[in-house]
């Protein structure tokens, strides 16, 4: 039984650029959440995807945009990357009316 | 809103001492879950123990136990003779009951402690 994968498991990007990060959750699941983690920091709660719409979104601006695809899987959009956009990008994946994530191992994204 | 605090950054033991970690939380919420990830070099966060907020009993799990009191809104887990596989920063979390939100478990993290467990 796969686990959340993610990828690419490492990118760097320039000031600017945009990125699409990917992530197909762990079989079964139905809701996908992105977190970022920047360095020495908890993860912070970007957005989450279920039935193919945005549900909740953590305080993040516009930049940040997402998908769900029908097989459930995810891809988070960031254009005009910022510096500041330097971080861990998580990807957890859960049944929508059940607490329990379960997160991937990560796209560490460098903006330069 | 709801607030983590883990006041410990990092904690240094030598190999089969215990160790415990603390968790405090606010929230203005009467349902709510808490958790404690493990997070190794890796990335990946992994997940140990979930805990909703009826259920104060305190839980051991081969050498973690965890141990809930509402009363002190806090949530803190032990790793009795640890070992040097435990080195890891260790994160506390708190989501919404998705019956109050009607679904879906928004986390909100603490920022962690860094476990080293040395020889």
């Amino acid at each position: 039984d796969a686990g959340v994968t993610q990828s690419p498991t490492h990118l760097i990007k320039t000031r600017g650029q945009q990125v699409t990060l990917r992530c197909s959750p762990k079989s079964g699941h139905d809701t996908v959440s992105w977190y970022q983690q920047a360095l020495g920091q908890g993860p912070q709660f970007i957005f989450q995807y279920y039935e193919e719409e945005e549900r909740q979104r953590g305080n993040f601006p516009d930049r940040f945009s997402g998908h769900q695809f029908p097989n459930y899987s995810s891809e988070l959009n960031v254009n005009a990357l910022l510096l500041g956009d330097s971080a861990l990008y998580l990807c957890a994946s859960s049944l929508w009316d059940i607490t329990e994530a379960f997160f991937g191992q990560g796209t560490r994204l460098t903006v330069v | 809103a709801q607030k983590v605090t883990q006041a410990q950054t990092e904690i240094s033991v030598v190999e089969k001492e215990d160790v415990t970690l603390d968790c405090v939380y606010e929230t203005r919420d009467t349902t709510y879950y808490l958790f404690w990830y493990k997070q190794p070099p890796s990335g990946e966060l992994v997940f140990l123990i979930r805990r909703n907020s009826f259920d104060e009993q305190n839980e051991i799990s081969g050498r973690y136990s965890w141990n809930f009191q509402k009363s002190t809104s806090s949530f803190n887990f032990t790793i009795t003779a640890s070992q040097v596989v435990d080195s890891a920063v260790y994160f506390c979390a708190l989501s919404e009951a998705p019956r109050v939100t009607g679904g879906g478990n928004k986390l909100t993290f603490g920022t962690g402690t860094q476990l080293k467990v040395e020889l």
